[in-house]
């Protein structure tokens, strides 16, 4: 199964809505996660079983989506945000997508 | 608090072997299973393996089967990733992972993320 993101690059301002794509190539159900990478740390998750919020996660970050489609987004953008996105498939089995890059505009 | 620390990490010369250690703590080690994803530079994500809390199940990504084992003893809460015949594109930054909740890892995702260390293959 692959996972395809998209955009791969998106460029945003402070208080934008933002919103992130994940495609999977056949059904995962619901079993999606959204990982937050900043440069030099490790990746953070932010969003479990497609639309539950880990605990901590400011909720300007929600998820949603079934089967082979899946989005998460951000409310209002912040400027602890601008970082790239991951989405991660794992139903006994594990692959990420290719990442997206939130940039300032 | 929960931790992961990785280390071992290393320049290696092509064809030669590393072993990267998992150190945790906070945590009930014994009783979760554990992932290796590793990120070459520049790139993005990729899932390395994954070793069931009592050792009893691993499973490999297809660029590393057969050259990588993944290992762990829960007596020393750490965890272990043996890398053989290594090649350029091994050079990545190796971070250990625990799954969302104990037991098996299927159907987890990743909740605790160590700092990671780099392994770069060169001669």
């Amino acid at each position: 199964i692959q996972m395809t993101q998209s955009p791969s690059t998106l460029s945003a301002s402070v208080g934008d809505r933002v919103t992130i794509t994940c495609r999977a190539s056949q059904s995962i159900s619901g079993w999606l996660a959204w990982y937050q990478q900043k440069p030099g740390k490790a990746p953070k998750l932010l969003i479990y079983k497609a639309s539950s919020l880990e605990s901590g996660v400011p909720s300007r970050f929600s998820g949603s989506g079934f089967g082979t489609e899946f989005t998460l987004t951000i409310s209002s953008l912040q400027p602890d945000d601008f970082a790239t996105y991951y989405c991660q498939r794992y139903n006994s089995y594990w692959t990420f997508g290719q990442g997206t890059k939130v940039a300032i505009k | 608090q929960v931790q992961l620390v990785e280390s071992g990490g290393g320049v290696v010369q092509p064809g030669r072997s590393l072993r990267l250690s998992c150190a945790a703590s906070g945590f009930i080690f014994s009783t979760y299973g554990m992932h290796w994803v590793r990120q070459a530079p520049g790139k993005g994500l990729e899932w390395v393996a994954v070793i069931w809390y009592d050792g009893s199940n691993e499973y490999y990504g297809d660029s590393v089967k057969g050259r990588f084992t993944i290992s762990r003893d829960n007596s020393k809460n750490t965890l272990y990733l043996q890398m053989n015949s290594l090649r350029a594109e091994d050079t990545a930054i190796y971070y250990c992972a625990r799954p969302s909740d104990s037991g098996d890892p299927f159907y987890y995702s990743m909740d605790v993320w160590g700092q990671g260390t780099t392994v770069t293959v060169s001669s």
